[in-house]
């Protein structure tokens, strides 16, 4: 069974306070690593798809990379409204559903001034 | 683009009444379409998945008679939560895959569903 783990549950920076998000997984074979930023009370928003390990993507002030195990999401200088939870998700390939998201719990970021 | 709209964005129901929530890609064809549920600082859990045309699939632990998914035509899917209780109350997000890229999913904002 495809697992997602990701830490710190919350984390609270300072304005330009760079950090990293972990994302840990398991899966039997993955054909993606997605990570989204959700809102409060709103839907998931896609921001990367990542399919191998050493592969990175940017999108302004994020940074997301892969390895075997585990992918980081990299925040340079975070304003205030980089402030959401953002989610990472995995999705193998003998899944019974072959486009299964199986989500971790989140973290919960928030920057202040 | 690959916008993906809910209806209601939220509903109060007495218990032991159905509910209705839509799920429509606005923008797109959506060939699948995903419906999550998510309790309060948890995670999503995927609840079913509805391929237009055809019977959905259903995750282990979900009831099919208790939310009938239907997904009658490329841009909308229907979730009926019935007989609800007030433990079915939940966040309720749907998602949509369009057939040019196999591996994304598109999020709808999400239905709250309180049950009384």
């Amino acid at each position: 069974e495809d697992q997602v783990t990701q830490s710190p549950e919350a984390l609270r920076l300072q304005e330009g306070e760079s950090s990293s998000l972990n994302c840990s997984y398991t899966v039997s074979g993955l054909r993606g690593l997605f990570w989204y930023r959700q809102d409060p009370g709103k839907g998931p928003e896609f921001l990367f798809t990542l399919y191998s390990a050493g592969e990175e993507k940017e999108k302004e002030r994020l940074k997301a990379t892969l390895t075997k195990k585990e992918s980081f999401l990299h925040i340079t200088a975070p304003k205030p409204e980089d402030s959401a939870t953002y989610l990472c998700a995995v999705q193998g390939l003998y899944t019974g559903t072959a486009s299964k998201l199986t989500f971790g719990t989140g973290t919960r970021l928030q920057v202040t001034l | 683009g690959a916008v993906v709209s809910q209806h209601p964005s939220w509903v109060i129901c007495k218990s032991g009444t159905s509910v209705k929530i839509e799920c429509r890609s606005l923008d797109f064809q959506a060939t699948t379409m995903f419906w999550y549920r998510q309790f309060p600082k948890q995670s999503l859990m995927l609840m079913a998945t509805s391929n237009e045309g055809s019977k959905a699939t259903y995750e282990q632990g979900v009831e099919k008679d208790k939310f009938l998914i239907n997904h009658a035509s490329l841009t909308l899917s229907t979730l009926t939560v019935t007989s609800a209780h007030p433990e079915d109350s939940s966040f309720y997000i749907c998602s949509a895959r369009s057939g040019r890229n196999y591996n994304e999913q598109f999020f709808g904002p999400g239905t709250r569903l309180t049950v009384l």
